[in-house]
């Protein structure tokens, strides 16, 4: 069965710093770009960052550039997210995805929860 | 950047009804690089259409997407209790692969 299993989710303080992991199974987690959406509670959905099969280029939103860095170990089949310099507008459920070969996002996690207090 | 803005913000139809969901952009969507996703509450987002106009697997007929530079639309034939549901659309290249705010369909 094709999976995503999103990690690491939990409360930091403002300023703080958090590692989210996805581990997949099911697939060739090489062969696929992979990308990180969050929802803030009670909003839509807004895509954070994405990663290449092979791990070499990546893109963020300009929201949380040079705050996350998202990074993949293909041997490990896991997906990170490293997110330093947290804020209260970073709270939200973080899904990681695959990205199809038609570029659409086909697989999701089930999320997990970030929370930063101040 | 491309804004994706939908239509309407809330949907009330009654199971069987034809549904009618709008995206519209504000720059031309190359390549029609356009998808639809479902959310229900508590769960992730699912893929239904790509390609403004294919199916993803598994899908029912009774979705359909059409449309192509700026404008596109998501059809329901045939609301079935489980489509009330939020919908939303996104473009997904080049980045940033911006999402619309989201339809919500409610049941009338």
């Amino acid at each position: 069965e094709v999976q995503l299993l999103e990690s690491g989710g939990g409360l930091v303080r403002s300023g703080g710093s958090l590692r989210l992991s996805c581990e997949a199974s099911g697939f060739t987690f090489s062969n696929y770009a992979m990308n990180w959406v969050r929802q803030a509670p009670g909003k839509g959905l807004e895509w954070v960052s994405g990663v290449t099969g092979n791990g070499v280029s990546t893109s963020d939103a300009d929201s949380v550039r040079g705050r996350f860095t998202i990074s993949r170990d293909n041997s490990r089949n896991t997906l990170y997210l490293q997110m330093n310099s947290l804020g209260a507008e970073d709270t939200a459920v973080y899904y990681c995805a695959r990205r199809n070969y038609w570029g659409a996002l086909d697989i999701w996690g089930q999320g997990t929860m970030v929370t930063v207090s101040s | 950047e491309i804004v994706l803005t939908q239509s309407p913000g809330t949907l009330s139809l009654s199971p069987g009804a034809r549904a009618t969901l709008s995206c519209r952009a504000s720059q031309s969507v190359s390549n029609n690089y356009l998808a639809w996703y479902q959310q229900k509450p508590g769960q992730a987002p699912r893929l239904l259409i790509y390609a403004a106009s294919s199916r993803a697997t598994g899908i029912p007929d009774r979705f359909s997407g059409s449309g192509s530079g700026t404008d596109f639309t998501l059809t329901i034939s045939r609301l079935e209790p489980e489509d009330f549901a939020v919908y939303y659309c996104q473009r997904y290249a080049p980045t940033p692969y911006t999402f619309g705010q989201g339809t919500k369909l409610e049941i009338k």
